[in-house]
């Protein structure tokens, strides 16, 4: 597609839920990555998919948040028994390779809610 | 480990004149990207300008310049002749060989250009 797009846009869910967020990262783009933003603060890393390799899992919080890449393209992120602190908005990217310069097309987001 | 600061919350700048945005970073590394990125109210992650660890000159792009000062760890982003659409926050991130291509973020400074 012409950018990364996320889905649900708005996600608000109950406490205790579990909670699959989507991305689809631009065609061809081999590298995707999930961010966390929390109100007023920067970027969390949360995991990372290049090509065929093993994904870079180190900035996952817990044991309740996975992600998976099928076929290279589209990836989805579950948290499992959500907590009030999950709240925040998920952010994905992708580029075109490991290239240093090579700047992250962002999606929109998603902003969950957890009550 | 690596890092980015950016030491101002929030910053007023009146319409038409130019602003410098902080950032101050801390790698080991002796290769690595510095971007900045533009996030309005809508919530997208807007690219703005790459700056790389070996480039002699400093990077413009249109009304952005980024002040490189490699000895002194700091990538400050200079708007010049401010407008009001130019009111958002703005994320320094840096990416190097260690982070495996991650971009680290800054928590961002809010710009609000005042009329």
């Amino acid at each position: 597609g012409a950018g990364v797009s996320q889905s649900p846009s708005n996600k608000v869910t109950e406490k205790g839920k579990d909670v699959e967020l989507r991305c689809d990262p631009i065609s061809g783009h081999t590298a995707l990555y999930w961010y966390r933003q929390s109100l007023g603060q920067g970027l969390e890393f949360l995991i990372y998919f290049q090509g065929n390799s093993a994904p870079d899992k180190s900035g996952l919080p817990s044991d309740r948040f996975s992600a998976e890449r099928t076929g290279g393209s589209v990836s989805t992120l579950t948290i499992q028994r959500t907590q009030q602190e999950d709240s925040a908005v998920y952010l994905c990217a992708s580029s075109p390779d490991r290239v240093l310069t090579a700047g992250y097309t962002f999606g929109s987001g998603t902003r969950l809610t957890v009550v | 480990a690596q890092k980015i600061t950016q030491t101002q919350p929030g910053m007023f700048v009146q319409e038409k004149e130019a602003v410098t945005l902080d950032c101050t970073y801390d790698t080991s590394d002796q290769s690595y990207g510095l971007f900045w990125y533009k996030q309005p109210s809508s919530g997208e992650m807007i690219f703005l300008i790459y700056q790389g660890s070996y480039d002699e000159q400093n990077a413009t792009e249109g009304r952005y310049s980024l002040n490189f000062q490699k000895a002194r760890k700091s990538a400050n982003l200079v708007i010049s002749a401010s407008q009001l659409g130019d009111s958002a926050m703005y994320f320094c991130a840096m990416r190097g060989l260690r982070s495996q291509g991650n971009l680290i973020f800054g928590k961002g400074t809010k710009l609000s250009v005042k009329p």
